[in-house]
């Protein structure tokens, strides 16, 4: 089956330190990629859309220059936490999905903690 | 953005009864799919649902789909501790580029021992 890996699995870092989490598909081109922000008890939110080669789509009351997503090759999109504070704080999912199908693959999420 | 809701918030029952969770969403959708988080982890992809269907099983599970009523339901049968988990629903809806799937706001199921 598809396999999408995250890393790292979960980062520490200092208020105001940038952060970069790594989405990778393992055994298929995506596309597509999404990133998706889960607060404790949540459900996913949806934060952006990626395309490959292309600017990231964003959800309405997600900072673009606060989260910069790279989607570079087909196998690789990334997300920059820049400046993080503590209520940056949570659990990113990314997922991906080949070509334009219907189905995506999620990643097993990556937990950021801001000090 | 969320795209619907889910009921309830929270089940907790007994080994062996079954859980049923619903799930209602705003437009029209493509398909609807079920995932199960345990705590603190990925997602697991249960079941996806078309458009044009109304019913399907898989396993100890089934699902529902009315779209006349914007609303899904996911059956667990003869439900065990490990099924102890949080289960979203998620709509795949169209936009420029394709699509993206959007979730709702969870069930909280807990299986008693």
């Amino acid at each position: 089956g598809a396999v999408v890996s995250q890393h790292p699995s979960w980062v520490i870092c200092k208020s105001g330190t940038s952060v970069k989490i790594e989405c990778r598909s393992l055994d298929f081109q995506a596309t597509t990629m999404f990133w998706y922000r889960q607060f404790p008890k949540q459900s996913l939110m949806l934060m952006a859309t990626s395309n490959e080669g292309s600017k990231a789509t964003y959800e309405q009351g997600v900072e673009k220059d606060k989260f910069l997503i790279n989607h570079a090759s087909l196998t690789l999109s990334t997300l920059t936490v820049t400046s993080a504070h503590p209520e940056d704080s949570s659990f990113y999912i990314c997922s991906a999905r080949p070509g334009r199908k219907e189905t995506q693959y999620f990643g097993p999420g990556t937990r950021l903690l801001v000090l | 953005s969320q795209q619907g809701e889910e009921d309830p918030q929270a089940l907790s029952i007994q080994e062996g009864e079954n859980a049923t969770m619903n799930c209602s969403y705003k437009t029209s959708i493509n398909n609807l799919q079920w995932y199960r988080q345990n705590s603190g982890r990925g997602l697991v992809h249960l079941i996806l649902i078309r458009s044009n269907e109304r019913e399907k099983h898989s396993g100890r599970l089934r699902v529902t789909l009315d779209t006349s009523k914007k609303s899904s339901s996911l059956l667990i049968t003869a439900s065990r501790a490990a099924d102890t988990a949080s289960y979203f629903c998620a709509t795949a809806l169209l936009n420029t580029g394709g699509f993206k799937t959007i979730f709702g706001a969870g069930t909280r199921l807990f299986v008693k021992a």
